[in-house]
Parts: C-alpha cells; structure tokens; sequence
C-alpha cells in the first residue's frame, strides 16, 4: 500500500508548455504539502492546504497553482514552464508532528 | 541568514566509527526539529525527531538538542555502508504548519 502517491514520476517537457502532477494520499491526514527540490537538494515548501483550504503559499510565481479537490488529494498545475522549473517535486501529509513524503516527480524542462 | 543551516559535505566517515551531523537554527521560536534521510533518487523519511534539550536514542542513532545555542546534532553509531545518504535537518516553529529544512549533509560510509 503506497501511503502517499504521485504521477507521473517523470515529466520532461519543452519551455512554456502547461503541465499538471498529481497527488494522493490514502493515510486520512488533513494537511498536505508541495515542495521542490533543486539541483543542490534544497527542500522548499511551496504550498500547504489543510482539509481543501490553502494554509501555506509560500513566495512561488503564479505560473503555480495548487488544487485540493478534497482532503486526501492536491494537485499541482504549473503554466509557462520555464528551465529553472527543472527540479523534483515532492508531495507530503502530515499527521501531528510527521511528514510523510511521496515518491517524487522528477520535472526537466527543456 | 538561512534559518536552518547545515554543512553540505560530503562527510565521509570509516564503516564503524561514528557518524556526526550537526545543525543550527536562527529563530528561537523553533521547537520541534527532525532529521530525515534521503537516498539518492529516492524521498526523505524521517528518523528521528526532538523537542527537549538533552538526548534522544534509537538503535544506533542518537538525536542532541541545545536550544541555549540553537543547535541540533544526529550521531550514527557503528556506521555502515548503508547510511550512506544526504541527512535534512528541519525545524518547525511552535504553532506554524510548515517545517523548515536545511539543505542538507552528504554523508558517505567507507568500507
């Protein structure tokens, strides 16, 4: 049982196209995340929404927008990709004081 | 200044011996903090987290606390190859719903 799931796993794609990842998690945790990952492994929170409402949106273009359809799913749609776009995304859900990471989607932008 | 900050290495330590990670942290709002370990290609998890000073165990890992000096440590006993792994530090803020990581120490075991 994958507690939290992401697709696609990769995703290689050419400047300015649209692209969305998807997230799911089956463990009932209300608060879930969106990180990136760069080249140098910095891990940097993008957004956070706790049961569907948008808790955390930290400094990222506009070119990203989060959607929760409902609690257990966040998906992230990113228009205009750009090269510095090139980087892991990582989804999470939290429960209390843990987090818990999905896979990984590995986004190259060319 | 960056609000967790840990040296990014590599570390590089004999299969055996112990392994120290060291973080600090800037606010002193910080309370909760958490190592996790990321392989390479693979998601971070979690191994460890601490909120009192003082230390905390787990098989060989063994997590320091020092709010005075806003410092937290991992030391990985009796090493082996398979802790071979880039560790994040994070700290969360009391009441706030993110966590902060630093970037991260490549630590590789020697065989």
């Amino acid at each position: 049982d994958t507690a939290v799931s992401q697709t696609p796993k990769y995703l290689v794609t050419q400047m300015g196209n649209d692209k969305s990842i998807k997230c799911e998690q089956n463990l009932g945790h209300d608060t879930m995340y969106w990180y990136k990952q760069d080249s140098k492994k910095f891990l940097k929170i993008m957004f956070s929404y706790n049961n569907k409402e948008l808790i955390i949106n930290e400094t990222v273009p506009n070119r990203f927008s989060p959607k929760s359809p409902d609690k257990a799913h966040l998906n992230l749609h990113i228009n205009s990709l750009e090269l510095g776009d090139s980087a892991v995304y990582f989804c999470a859900s939290r429960n209390q004081e843990t987090q818990y990471f999905g896979p990984g989607t590995r986004l190259l932008v060319l | 200044q960056k609000e967790v900050e840990q040296n990014s290495g590599p570390l590089s330590v004999p299969e055996g011996a112990i392994a120290s990670l060291n973080c600090t942290y800037s606010d002193r709002g910080s309370q909760s903090f958490f190592w996790y370990r990321q392989y390479s290609g693979k998601s971070p998890e979690l191994i460890m987290s601490i909120y009192s000073n003082g230390d905390k165990e787990d098989g060989r890992f063994t997590a320091q606390l020092n709010k005075a000096s806003q410092y937290v440590s991992l030391l990985i006993r009796d090493s082996q190859p398979s802790d071979s792994a880039t560790y994040l530090c994070a700290a969360r803020i009391q009441g706030a719903q993110k966590l902060v990581f630093g970037q991260g120490t490549r630590l590789t075991i020697n065989p």
